[in-house]
């Protein structure tokens, strides 16, 4: 199975920040890659899918980039509603696997 | 409203079963891949695996933690999909989510996503 591997795994960030987490995959799968936040006590939320396509509905302050192993999200100004736990999730094969997570908290 | 909504969880001693449902409402069941993620108390995502649509025959991938021990259905005609638990462990206390999965073309290539999300049914192993 395709090991995804976060990081940082925690972050402490303030309203207008930039912020970037990563995502590495353990082999090559293009851009077979989404990410999606998840707010305490809710299901997850769909943001980018094929690692740079906004989700529709979706914030532009959202993006994602990367193709290959290395991906990255990036929030350009974060704002309050922003503060959530982020996954990646590859698509490229199954087992679909996805990251540990990525806690971003208010500093 | 494209809306999903478990239901069925609840406790079970360890080696039991249990079967839980997801209510599809605002598209067609027979049309979409279906899959299933839980998530531990606590933890991360996990993916349970996923089942086809009709025009696939319904073919079925499961997470090599569960395979052998679960299975997925649906009923069309009820717009339901289920999950049903056999041998369960601790290891599979969790909420479960349903999720409808969705094709996108992006330029050559295709992404499978899960744009429906169901709120979760948990489902908690003890004795």
């Amino acid at each position: 199975a395709i090991q995804m591997t976060q990081s940082p795994s925690s972050l402490s960030a303030s309203v207008g920040d930039r912020v970037t987490i990563t995502c590495r995959a353990s082999q090559d799968i293009r851009s077979d890659l989404g990410w999606y936040q998840q707010k305490p006590g809710k299901a997850p939320k769909l943001l980018i899918y094929g690692a740079s396509t906004l989700q529709s509905g979706v914030p532009s302050r959202f993006s994602g980039s990367g193709s290959g192993t290395d991906f990255s999200l990036t929030i350009s100004s974060l704002q309050p509603e922003d503060f959530a736990t982020y996954y990646c999730l590859q698509d490229y094969n199954f087992p679909r696997t996805f990251g540990q997570g990525t806690k971003v908290e208010i500093k | 409203e494209l809306q999903l909504v478990e239901s069925g969880g609840g406790l079970v001693q360890p080696g039991g079963s249990l079967r839980i449902s997801c209510a599809v409402s605002g598209f067609t069941l027979s049309d979409h891949y279906m899959a299933w993620v839980r998530q531990a108390p606590g933890k991360g995502l996990e993916w349970v695996g996923r089942s086809g649509n009709k025009a696939s025959s319904y073919t079925t991938e499961y997470a090599a933690s569960v395979k052998d021990r679960f299975t997925f259905s649906r009923d069309d005609s009820k717009n339901s999909f289920y999950l049903q638990m056999n041998s369960l462990n601790t290891e599979d206390t969790a909420l479960y989510y349903c999720i409808r999965e969705y094709g996108h073309a992006v330029g050559s290539g295709w992404h499978e996503v899960f744009d429906i999300w169901g709120q979760g049914t948990m489902v908690t192993v003890s004795s």
